[in-house]
């Protein structure tokens, strides 16, 4: 069972948005403002799209923004373009000896 | 051009060892933070081991103990030391770079992966 949870399957028409949700505690991503997301086509290694919440690594599309509220935060995805279409997975900051926290993933789906 | 290539991965019978390297250029691995994540077949991702600037280590509990996670200075490599593999152990395992001081806590490179199979 990963430590962060997120939806296992999220869908979209190209041109809408979606918004993915990832949960943790008090522990990880409601006690710091360190959470990333990831991106991940089959067979490829992750990218990252968000960190520190909702900062954009130079490259990455605006059309990918994210936010945090208490103990959940999410990636939210506009204008779908079947490129989108991948595995997301979020990650937090949970503690020095703990150092970082994964969520299961979330397939995104672009109909 | 910031590059990571891992190398070591292969088929390992449980009990068995294995390291894993990963050679790092366009940058300097002591100046970073230096991680191993792996994503078991379907599965995915779990953070594994990190090496802070440092060198303080940290491990994720499925592995402290069994893995040690180290680095070469003069070669600019990090190394995964894996004792007493385990069929969970299976997976795709990235090496993956986070930049101090505003970077800790992300990462903003990955290796293209090295798997490691243990199996009788």
């Amino acid at each position: 069972q990963s430590a962060l949870t997120q939806p296992a399957s999220v869908s979209g028409s190209p041109g809408q948005s979606i918004t993915i949700s990832c949960t943790g505690t008090s522990s990880d991503v409601g006690g710091y403002n360190y959470v990333s997301w990831y991106q991940q086509h089959p067979g490829k290694a992750p990218k990252l799209m968000i960190y520190d919440v909702s900062k954009r690594p130079s490259g990455v599309s605006n059309r990918f923004s994210g936010s945090k509220s208490g103990n959940t935060a999410s990636l939210t995805i506009s204008g779908l373009q079947a490129e989108d279409e991948a595995d997301y997975y979020c990650c937090s900051y949970a503690g020095s000896s703990t150092y970082v926290v994964f969520g299961g993933g979330t397939k995104l789906t672009v109909l | 051009e910031v590059q990571l290539v891992e190398s070591g991965g292969g088929l390992v019978q449980p009990g068995g060892s294995l390291r894993l390297s990963c050679a790092a250029s366009g940058f300097t691995v002591s100046s970073n933070y230096m991680s191993w994540v792996r994503q078991a077949p379907g599965k995915g991702l779990e953070w594994v081991s990190v090496i802070y600037s440092g060198g303080s280590t940290y491990y994720a509990d499925s592995v402290k103990g069994r893995f040690t996670i180290s680095r070469d200075n003069s070669k600019n490599t990090l190394y995964l030391q894996m004792n007493s593999l385990r069929a969970e152990d299976t997976a795709v395992y990235y090496c993956a770079r986070s930049e101090p001081p505003f970077g800790e806590f992300h990462f903003d490179y990955w290796g293209q992966g090295t798997l490691v199979t243990v199996s009788s």
